[in-house]
């Protein structure tokens, strides 16, 4: 099975930061990681799927890059709504396993 | 507007079944691959299942392999998960999510709000 590591676990940060998540993979996945949002109480929502594809209406400030084993999304400049949890999910091969979590909060 | 509502869970004892489906609508069901993920109280996501448009590719964590089953209606744009022989662990909020293709590898686009599963005695 692959393991994805995500890291950190949390961060603090403020408005308009840039705030940068990196996800590992326990071996080579190409291209086939997607990430996602959760705020509390709500469904998770896609923001990249392939590394770096934006899902269509999600805002520019996100990115995403990386293949192969290491992968990072960014957030450029962190506004109020960002505040949430965010996992990276490898969709290679099955099983589909998703990263433990990065917390996003404020300072 | 893409529509996924989840219904079937509930408490129930441990080692008994229960089964779960997700109605689909606001897109073609039988062009996409369909997804369960669970969330445990206060804890990440889990991938559960998997399985493509046409049934052809299924997959499951090996948490609940061979004790759940994950099947699609096309007909009736519906998806389902048979989970028998439950145990406390499985205790979680269940996510239904259509795929992005219609591989059974493909990320999950959207979500539905879930429902929630308890096992205890």
């Amino acid at each position: 099975d692959i393991q994805m590591t995500q890291s950190p676990s949390s961060v603090s940060a403020s408005v308009g930061d840039r705030v940068t998540i990196t996800c590992r993979a326990s071996q080579g996945i190409s291209t086939w990681l997607a990430w996602y949002q959760q705020k509390p109480g709500k469904a998770p929502k896609v923001l990249i799927y392939t590394a770096s594809s934006l899902q269509s209406g999600v805002p520019s400030r996100f990115s995403g890059s990386g293949s192969g084993t290491d992968f990072t999304l960014t957030i450029s400049s962190l506004q109020p709504e960002d505040f949430a949890t965010y996992y990276c999910q490898q969709t290679n091969s099955f099983p589909l396993t998703f990263g433990g979590g990065t917390k996003v909060d404020i300072k | 507007e893409v529509q996924l509502v989840e219904s079937g869970g509930g408490l129930v004892q441990p080692g008994r079944s229960l089964r779960l489906s997700c109605v689909a609508s606001g897109f073609t069901f039988d062009d996409y691959a369909m997804h369960w993920v669970r969330q445990a109280p206060g804890k990440g996501l889990e991938w559960v299942s998997s399985i493509s448009w046409n049934s052809g590719s299924i997959g499951y964590a090996d948490s609940v392999k061979g004790r759940f089953t994950i099947s699609r209606d096309n007909a009736k744009n519906s998806l389902y998960l048979q989970m028998n022989s439950l145990r406390a662990e499985d205790t979680a909020l269940y996510y239904c999510a259509k795929g992005r293709g219609g591989s059974s590898t493909s990320s999950l686009v959207y979500w539905g709000q879930g429902t929630r599963v308890t096992v205890s005695s």
